[in-house]
């Protein structure tokens, strides 16, 4: 156990729906980051934040968004669903922003859009 | 532009012999960090060995060490007497080490299963 949490676990849903993904970093960790892994892109860094402020971003689409809150847990806001969002997404934390400090993940979500 | 190479995308290997996982990256950066992890059929992505680009010797955690050689901009895996349970994704990864802003930047995978 990373000491990582995500939920949900599996998210089922429409096109064109919106679904929020949520992630609670490990305890003393500031950093917080969203990766999707889908079978044709492989693993895709979307976004970084670091005590509460965005720090970098990948390729992240515009109908994703993200933040993170003053409690440090960060949510993952997918909009205007389409059949290829459909992957696992994973939150990642470390403890500062350094390259040197390793990312521990979650456990996932994995969405299916139908 | 960095890129991370793993040129197995599977490998069989027998219970209890070790295995090397090829890993080649390239980076302009001078200061990166290397970063193995694993995936098992549950999904989850655990974090296995790290390697600073300035370190002199190879890191080491347990069974696995990263076979790290520089000039080649190769960071192998190497698992010493595996077992059943290695059998699972694993994935080589970069990050730049001196950027707040860095992102870090996987391979495509290889796929391990160990045989009994």
């Amino acid at each position: 156990d990373s000491g990582v949490t995500q939920t949900p676990k599996h998210l089922i849903t429409a096109t064109g729906q919106r679904v929020t993904l949520r992630c609670s970093p490990r305890s003393g960790d500031l950093s917080v980051y969203w990766y999707q892994q889908s079978l044709d892109q492989g693993l895709q860094f979307l976004i970084q934040y670091y005590n509460g402020e965005e720090r970098a971003k990948g390729n992240i689409l515009e109908r994703f968004s993200a933040q993170q809150f003053p409690d440090l847990h960060s949510e993952l806001n997918l909009s205007s669903l389409e059949l290829g969002d459909s992957a696992l997404y994973f939150c990642a934390s470390s403890v500062k922003t350094s390259g040197t400090d390793t990312q521990y993940f979650g456990p996932g979500t994995r969405l299916t859009v139908l | 532009a960095q890129k991370i190479t793993q040129t197995q995308p599977g490998m069989f290997v027998q219970e209890k012999e070790a295995v090397t996982l090829d890993c080649t990256y390239d980076t302009s950066d001078q200061s990166y960090g290397l970063f193995w992890y694993k995936q098992p059929s549950s999904g989850e992505m655990i974090f296995l060995i790290y390697q600073g680009s300035y370190d002199e010797q190879n890191a080491t955690e347990g069974r696995y060490s990263l076979n790290f050689q520089k000039a080649r901009k190769s960071a192998n895996l190497v698992i010493s007497a595996s077992q059943l349970g290695d059998s699972a994704m694993y994935f080589c990864a970069m990050r730049e080490l001196y950027s707040s802003a860095s992102k870090i930047i996987f391979g495509s995978g290889t796929r391990l299963s160990i045989r009994p």
